[in-house]
């Protein structure tokens, strides 16, 4: 089984705070992405990397940043959160010997006061 | 660019009864299609996908999947629904052979299973 791992269920994090999410698989798949979801707007991708140290911006990575430094993590980076941020996020990779199919994380919803 | 939609926010179905689930699709040539299904304060669990080959595809939890190129649809069906099949469902679709394709996703469609 493809398993995902994301660090925290819940966060609540303070306006201009520094937050890190991360994600974490126990395999070696390559590509590895995070979305945010929000009510009526569904899921919309942030970032994605296809191997250490690459990434590509997504539909919406606008005050986010993305770390990969291990094949095995991604991170998620808020450099200032902010109110608007405040939404559920997930992790999905896409497996090596499932290609074109990702597999989520259980998300962490984050809250930004 | 790409879209894809879930023309129902919100469905309610009797236990027992039949469910489907419509997704059209506007793409310039086939996708991959694919449908997820998330729990309340769950991540997403996928179901089905199809490829190509069979345009009835079978997924997980007795649910199916009907591509018509003709409609541009994937609708998903299941033929009894279980008070647990209530949750969010989301139809997405990517690009063929992209090497790292990104999925797009349909706004969801929330189902309420009535006793």
């Amino acid at each position: 089984d493809v398993k995902v791992t994301q660090s925290s269920r819940y966060l609540v994090k303070r306006t201009g705070e520094k937050v890190f999410l991360e994600c974490v698989q126990d395999m070696d798949h390559e590509n590895m992405f995070w979305y945010r979801q929000d009510p009526g707007l569904g899921l919309r991708l942030i970032y994605f990397s296809y191997d250490v140290k690459m990434k590509e911006k997504g539909d919406i990575p606008e005050g986010y940043s993305v770390s990969r430094e291990k094949k095995e993590r991604f991170s998620l980076i808020l450099e200032s959160a902010s109110t608007n941020q405040t939404s559920m996020y997930l992790c999905a990779l896409m497996s090596s010997r499932d290609t074109d199919t990702q597999y989520f994380g259980p998300g962490t919803r984050l809250t930004v006061l | 660019a790409q879209s894809v939609t879930q023309p129902d926010i919100h469905i309610t179905v009797s236990e027992g009864a039949s469910l489907e689930l419509r997704c059209n699709y506007s793409y310039g040539a086939t996708p991959y299609l694919f449908w997820y299904v998330q729990s309340p304060g769950q991540g997403l669990q996928l179901l089905l996908k199809y490829f190509s080959g069979d345009t009835l595809v079978q997924g997980i939890k007795g649910f199916e999947a009907e591509f018509k190129r003709s409609q541009s649809s994937f609708n998903l069906r299941k033929p009894s629904v279980h008070w647990s099949d209530a949750a969010e469902y989301f139809c997405a679709v990517a690009p063929r052979n992209s090497g790292y394709s990104t999925l797009t996703f349909g706004k969801g469609t929330m189902l309420l299973v009535s006793p």
